[in-house]
């Protein structure tokens, strides 16, 4: 069984610039989560689809960054225009549904900002 | 709002020592309890979870967890570790919304 895919691994772009993340869930997973991961910290959620729906944004910064499900299942992340504090590695998950259900994780995406 | 606190950031162990990586957690609805660990250069794989019954729950790699609700407690241990079990630890809820705690990186020594 295929895992949680995520391109690229790596980005490096000078601030101001846009960048953009793409992730592919484990087959079947209806729900699907971003995360921003701070060197040395936890992972803080982004924002929680239930298939194409938007459930919990309430931690995205809307002002720059912006995600899509087409379809209820690959999804995008977007920031635009990048800032030095984005610098970050970028995760996607992706689960069956419901709170009880485990998450599984991609690689990540490290961004870097200069 | 929920909270997920590990007191430990960093806990340095000789091999085949015993450990114990200690999280607490605050919230105003009953929750779910898990345990990732993310190895260098590696993504986040779960540990052990804990979703009702029993309150000492098993996971991989011989390591097990306690759930302690009066204390609002989910300790991870492990009676004798390996280098190999050196790696990142991070305790999750899941109650309102899902909650990563800071994480402690467990090192150990030969």
């Amino acid at each position: 069984e295929a895992g949680v895919v995520q391109s690229p691994r790596y980005k490096i772009i000078e601030k101001k610039q846009p960048v953009a993340f793409w992730c592919n869930p484990i087959s079947g997973h209806n729900t699907l989560y971003w995360y921003r991961q701070n060197l040395g910290q936890g992972p803080e959620l982004l924002i929680r689809y239930e298939n194409e729906e938007a459930v919990d944004d309430s931690q995205l910064p809307k002002d720059r960054f912006s995600a899509e499900r087409l379809k209820g299942v690959d999804s995008t992340l977007k920031i635009q225009p990048a800032e030095l504090g984005d610098s970050a590695v970028y995760l996607c998950a992706s689960s069956f549904g419901g709170r009880a259900y485990e998450q599984y994780f991609g690689p990540g995406t490290r961004l870097t900002v200069t | 709002a929920q909270s997920v606190t590990q007191l430990d950031s960093q806990v340095p162990v000789f091999e085949e020592a015993p450990v114990e990586l200690r999280c607490n957690y605050s919230s105003s609805v009953s929750v779910y309890l898990f345990w990732y660990v993310q190895y260098p250069n590696q993504g986040l794989q779960l540990l052990l979870k804990y979703l009702s019954g029993s309150t000492l729950v098993k996971g991989i790699n011989g390591f097990e967890a306690e759930f302690n609700k009066s204390q609002t407690s989910f300790h991870l241990r492990k009676p004798s570790v390996h280098i190999s079990d050196t790696a990142e630890y991070f305790c999750a809820v899941n109650g309102q919304n899902f909650v990563f705690g800071p994480g402690t990186r467990l090192s150990v020594l030969p």
